[in-house]
């Protein structure tokens, strides 16, 4: 059973900051992972998606991988409240079920 | 190119009733899969389809169920609705499915009375 583990949060950071936002997850053989931005009553938009070990940068968005350990970040620079939303990792594995984490809420406030 | 579409938007259905939504991917998508996003238990796989084939199912009862056309249209259907059935239905497309990006529609909001 795959699993991906993020914090729930709310994660509250202030405009300008640096938000940093975790996932975990359990199966090794996943080569691709992808974090999604979901505003409240939208449905998930892509944000990033990394596929090798080190990090992505995106704009204010940097994505770090770490296989060897199995956890993705999702870094966020310049935090603006726009920004503000529900981040979501997903890991689709080896097979053809990929698997979201519960999502981060993040809140920037001015 | 267009994204991903939902139809419809919106529905309200009582107990007991059956519902049908559509999906029409991507442009060139030929994989379609569904999902169930609640408030308590987050994106919930629901089925993936691959040139009208179901290649992976979640762990939903049967009675949900779902088929994807020759032109990688899709539909999922839900029958005798319940109460615990209100959700957002997401539908994503991607090329082949697996470890490709994945673009979601707008989603269903479907509310069961």
């Amino acid at each position: 059973q795959k699993e991906v583990e993020q914090n729930s949060g709310p994660l509250s950071v202030p405009e300008g900051a640096i938000a940093s936002l975790n996932c975990t997850y359990s199966d090794r053989v996943s080569q691709s992972f992808f974090w999604y931005r979901q505003y409240s009553g939208k449905s998930p938009e892509l944000i990033m998606s990394i596929y090798s070990n080190g990090d992505k940068e995106d704009g204010r968005f940097t994505a770090q991988l770490n296989k060897a350990s199995q956890y993705v970040s999702l870094l966020i620079r310049d935090s603006q409240p726009s920004d503000s939303a529900t981040y979501l990792c997903a890991v689709p594995g080896g097979s053809y079920i990929p698997t979201f984490g519960r999502g981060t809420s993040l809140i920037v406030h001015p | 190119k267009a994204g991903v579409t939902q139809t419809p938007r919106y529905l309200i259905k009582t107990r007991g009733q059956q519902v049908t939504l559509s999906c029409s991917p991507i442009s060139g998508h030929r994989s379609v899969s569904w999902y169930q996003q609640t408030p308590g238990q987050g994106l919930q796989f629901l089925f993936e389809y691959f040139s009208e084939t179901q290649r992976n199912k979640g762990n939903f009862p049967g009675r949900f169920s779902g088929r994807q056309f020759s032109n990688s249209r899709s539909e999922m259907n839900v029958s005798t609705l319940e109460l615990g059935d209100s959700a957002l239905y997401l539908c994503a497309s991607s090329l082949r499915g697996g470890e490709d990006t994945q673009y979601f529609g707008p989603g269903t909001r479907l509310t069961v009375l």
